[in-house]
């Protein structure tokens, strides 16, 4: 089964960092751009930022642009996403995801609680 | 930026029956619109890509129509394993800005 694998949440203060990783499948994580994806508590989807296959190429959102770092290790298979700054809405379960547009393999998410 | 507008927010259908979920853009994002299912506590699981292509696996029971910025998924001979939260989302932006709709909860009746 294609198991992407998060880990790196927990709970940080306001202005805090943290670091999420996600351990991917090797034939995904070699033909696919990656995306983080993000859900608050009881609210919908909210695409964060993604990287090309290469780790040449990365994009934001707005409410994160300036604050988080997406990148890669293909030695390692895993995705990265740096969260500085925090804030209390950064708050939410974030998920792994293949691909720049639409998502066929997703992580099980880990969960930022952002919170003094 | 592209507002994706799904409706209605919570529909009640009787298993074995019909379910029809709307989504609406802002602007037209051609067939760029994929549809995801997420049951409490798991991650979104793709559907529909490309308006009408059902991804891997998917039964034929779910199928989904539209452009530009109309869009239906349907679900019909609703089973058990069906009731959850549908989202639309849109990736016809560049750079990418893939974004959902708010979602529709589809309930047992």
């Amino acid at each position: 089964e294609e198991q992407l694998l998060e880990s790196g949440g927990g709970l940080v203060q306001p202005g805090g960092s943290l670091r999420l990783s996600c351990v991917v499948p090797e034939f995904v994580f070699s033909s696919y751009a990656m995306s983080w994806v993000r859900q608050a508590p009881g609210k919908g989807l909210e695409w964060v930022s993604a990287i090309n296959v290469g780790g040449s190429r990365t994009y934001y959102s707005d409410s994160v642009e300036g604050r988080f770092t997406i990148s890669r290790d293909t030695s390692e298979n895993t995705l990265y996403l740096q969260m500085n700054s925090l804030r209390v809405e950064d708050t939410a379960v974030y998920f792994c995801a293949s691909g720049l547009s639409y998502s066929n393999y997703w992580g099980q998410g880990t969960l930022v609680t952002v919170s003094s | 930026e592209i507002v994706m507008t799904q409706s209605p927010a919570t529909l009640s259908v009787s298993p074995g029956g019909r379910a029809t979920l709307s989504c609406r853009a802002s602007q037209s994002v051609n067939t760029n619109l994929a549809w995801y299912q997420q049951k409490p506590g798991q991650a979104p699981r793709l559907l529909i890509y490309g308006a009408s292509t059902r991804a891997t696996g998917i039964p034929a029971r779910f199928s989904g129509s539209g452009s530009e910025t109309e869009f239906t998924l349907t679900i019909s001979s609703l089973q058990s394993e069906d009731f959850a939260i549908y989202y639309c989302q849109q990736y016809n932006t560049w750079p990418p800005n893939p974004i959902f709709g708010q979602g529709t909860k589809l309930d047992i009746k």
